[in-house]
């Protein structure tokens, strides 16, 4: 399979523990994204990657939440101390540079007890 | 802010067609997505929209006005398969090019 994929699929998590999500774009893409989606509403940007470089973030991000892409290939999106809010699923995309077009994962469905 | 609208939910006939409207005001404009989401799956793409007029893939159409800030995803044929979410996404103009979503528009295709 040659698409994006993330890991786990689901977590289920107590109020105040830290959790780690991981994101293997398309190996030619150097563009990445994280959303976070809850029940009825669209994916909201979390924060954008070019290579290993964390361009944008989203001002809605607490400090609680954190991301890397350490060699530019596969990311990490940690939440620390979490809370019932950030129950939701996050969505990992990538793009390649000169295309818009992202592809997503199939996403890692937290929830937060 | 970035605000776009469309409908909440429609509801259409197998074998008929459905247009699904989407509205929208954003600071910057770097072309339009529509995106297909299934239940607790990941959107999968399905069109994209930068110039006006329309863009036909299949079954599938979209349109664009940007001058009314107004585009369309029209389905043919719909079958029962195409019931789903369909979102619609605003490229912003951004060194990101990162979308911004709206709440998508769920639609049930009955027999």
């Amino acid at each position: 399979d040659t698409g994006v994929s993330q890991n786990p699929r689901h977590k289920i998590t107590k109020r105040g523990q830290n959790v780690t999500f991981r994101c293997d774009p398309i190996s030619e893409h150097n563009r990445l994204y994280w959303y976070r989606q809850t029940l009825g509403q669209g994916p909201e940007f979390l924060t954008y990657f070019q290579n290993e470089a964390q361009l944008e973030k989203s001002r809605l991000l607490s400090d609680r939440f954190s991301a890397e892409r350490p060699k530019g290939s596969f990311s990490t999106l940690e939440i620390q101390r979490t809370e019932q809010g950030d129950s939701a699923m996050y969505l990992c995309a990538s793009r390649r540079g000169g295309s818009y077009e992202q592809y997503f994962g199939p996403g890692t469905r937290l929830t937060v007890t | 802010g970035q605000n776009i609208d469309q409908p909440t939910e429609m509801t259409a006939t197998e074998g008929a067609i459905v247009q699904i409207n989407c509205t929208y005001q954003t600071s910057g404009f770097n072309g339009l997505f529509w995106y297909q989401q299934h239940a607790g799956e990941a959107p999968t793409f399905l069109s994209y929209n930068v110039l006006d007029g329309l863009e036909e893939k299949g079954r599938f159409s979209s349109f664009l006005s940007r001058s009314k800030g107004y585009s369309y995803l029209l389905l043919k044929e719909l079958q029962m398969k195409d019931s789903a979410s369909y979102l619609c996404a605003v490229i912003l103009n951004t060194n990101a090019g990162k979308s911004t979503f709206g709440d998508g528009t769920t639609l049930t295709v009955k027999p």
